[in-house]
């Protein structure tokens, strides 16, 4: 079956300490999204990519990073410059502008 | 500038009646709405969408009007059931400008049996 795999589904890391968040898809889709989600704040764009090898700033991207070197991955690191990164974070990919499929997400805690 | 607006941050409704979510948007370039719902710890499904050319979107129970002049749109869900419980977001899209969806700061809709 064709989906978008985020892992690890919960994962606790030290202040100070950078983590990365896994985000993998079998759906053939060129663009990939990250977005944060806090209590009362929504949908939040981190980051996202359109095409292999290229990808831009969404509206909280400090103290974020990311690559795209393939196609099916887009991995995303919270680096120790994001100041409260405690938040469930959510992984989506489309084929076109507006049919986004969401991984399950990735409940980031500072410990 | 939020561009996508649910001002409502939560409705409980019984189950069996109406239930109705709002949003409002400020940008006039969006080209298409979407509702998507989410329950806790998974990511977002999507519902039902609306193109800008029309009024009215039905799907089963859920139906999403569209007003354009007054930038407003609204779910319509009938008959509200439990499984229904859940944060549903509105985000919109503007084709020209090759960005991503803007979403919307969900409502947690309860329904009550």
């Amino acid at each position: 079956d064709g989906g978008i795999t985020q892992s690890p589904k919960y994962l606790f890391r030290k202040e100070g300490q950078n983590v990365t968040l896994s985000c993998e898809q079998n759906l053939n889709h060129d663009a990939m999204y990250w977005y944060r989600q806090d209590p009362g704040q929504g949908l939040r764009l981190i980051y996202y990519s359109q095409i292999v090898n290229d990808f831009q700033k969404g509206d909280i991207a400090e103290g974020y990073s990311v690559s795209r070197e393939k196609k099916e991955s887009f991995p995303l690191t919270v680096t120790s410059a994001q100041k409260n990164p405690t938040a469930f974070y959510l992984c989506a990919s489309s084929s076109d502008s507006y049919g986004y499929t969401f991984g399950s997400g990735t409940r980031l805690t500072v410990v | 500038d939020q561009q996508v607006k649910q001002n409502s941050p939560s409705l409980s409704v019984q189950e069996g009646r109406i239930s109705i979510l709002n949003c409002d948007y400020t940008n006039s370039m969006f080209d298409y709405f979407l509702w998507y719902k989410k329950y806790p710890a998974e990511g977002p499904t999507f519902l039902i969408s609306i193109s800008s050319i029309k009024d009215k979107n039905e799907d089963g129970r859920f139906t999403v009007f569209l007003n354009k002049s007054a930038k407003h749109l609204s779910l319509h869900i009938v008959p509200s059931q439990p499984g229904d419980s859940a944060v549903y977001f509105c985000a919109a899209i503007d084709f020209s400008g090759n960005t991503p969806l803007v979403f919307g700061k969900g409502t947690r809709l309860s329904v009550i049996a």
